[in-house]
């Protein structure tokens, strides 16, 4: 079972910043925080990831807790094609079958013109 | 990065048939992965596919219904057999990267 709870819908106003919660209370302390976003009728997408401090590249911002019970995905400026279901996803990054990614319901963000 | 394409992109299929998907990679990995996505649904690892070795099959999926092949490794195959309108579903291959998992188009499926 996903071990993340995320709201099942979100809109955001184009050139807004977009900020997707997500609860993973029972993360373990070698167990990282992976985002990917999946756009109508595509394979999903890398976004980012992180252990205990925040991240940032190109695409997002990662925030995550002092106690790492939750994280929020932060779009600075987002785009009607950042319109997408956006799934947060805990695991360990690497080593055998742990590699495998276990996809809640993820939350749909709807960007509005 | 990696680059993944999937034959076929989308197909119809019969009943009670078998229908074979297959997943090419640009280059060399170890760890690949099925999934499903039924309609309006999150995505479902079916298996993990290893080069050399047989396939892991998570909890509900068999081999007998779903057969991976891992002949090198930049392929895989994997086969919906005796096909029911309930196996209609996009079907994913993804591959390990470094840190993260890298994913095909998907094969669109529908059983008729």
């Amino acid at each position: 079972d996903a071990k993340t709870t995320q709201p099942t819908s979100m809109d955001c106003a184009e050139g807004r910043a977009a900020n997707l919660p997500c609860n993973h209370s029972t993360i373990s302390g070698n167990e990282y925080v992976y985002w990917y976003r999946q756009i109508h009728s595509q394979g999903p997408q890398y976004i980012i990831h992180g252990l205990k401090n925040n991240e940032t590249n190109e695409m997002a911002s990662l925030i995550i807790t002092e106690d790492r019970k939750s994280s929020t995905l932060i779009l600075p400026h987002a785009t009607l094609r950042d319109t997408a279901v956006y799934y947060c996803i805990v695991r360990v990054a690497y080593g055998g079958a742990t590699n495998k990614l276990i996809f809640g319901t993820g939350t749909l963000l709807a960007v509005q013109p | 990065s990696a680059v993944i394409s999937q034959k076929p992109s989308r197909d119809i299929c019969q009943r009670g048939t078998s229908l074979t998907i297959q997943c090419q990679v640009d280059s060399q990995v170890t760890m690949m992965f099925w999934y499903r996505q039924q309609p309006g649904q999150s995505l479902t690892l079916i298996a993990t596919a290893n080069q050399g070795s047989e396939a892991t099959y998570e909890s509900g999926f068999v081999i007998d219904k779903f057969p991976i092949s891992r002949p090198n490794l930049t392929f895989s195959t994997l086969t919906v057999s005796n096909m029911s309108p309930e196996d209609s579903s996009i079907y994913l291959c993804s591959v390990q990267g470094s840190y993260e998992q890298y994913f095909g188009p998907g094969t669109r499926l529908t059983v008729t």
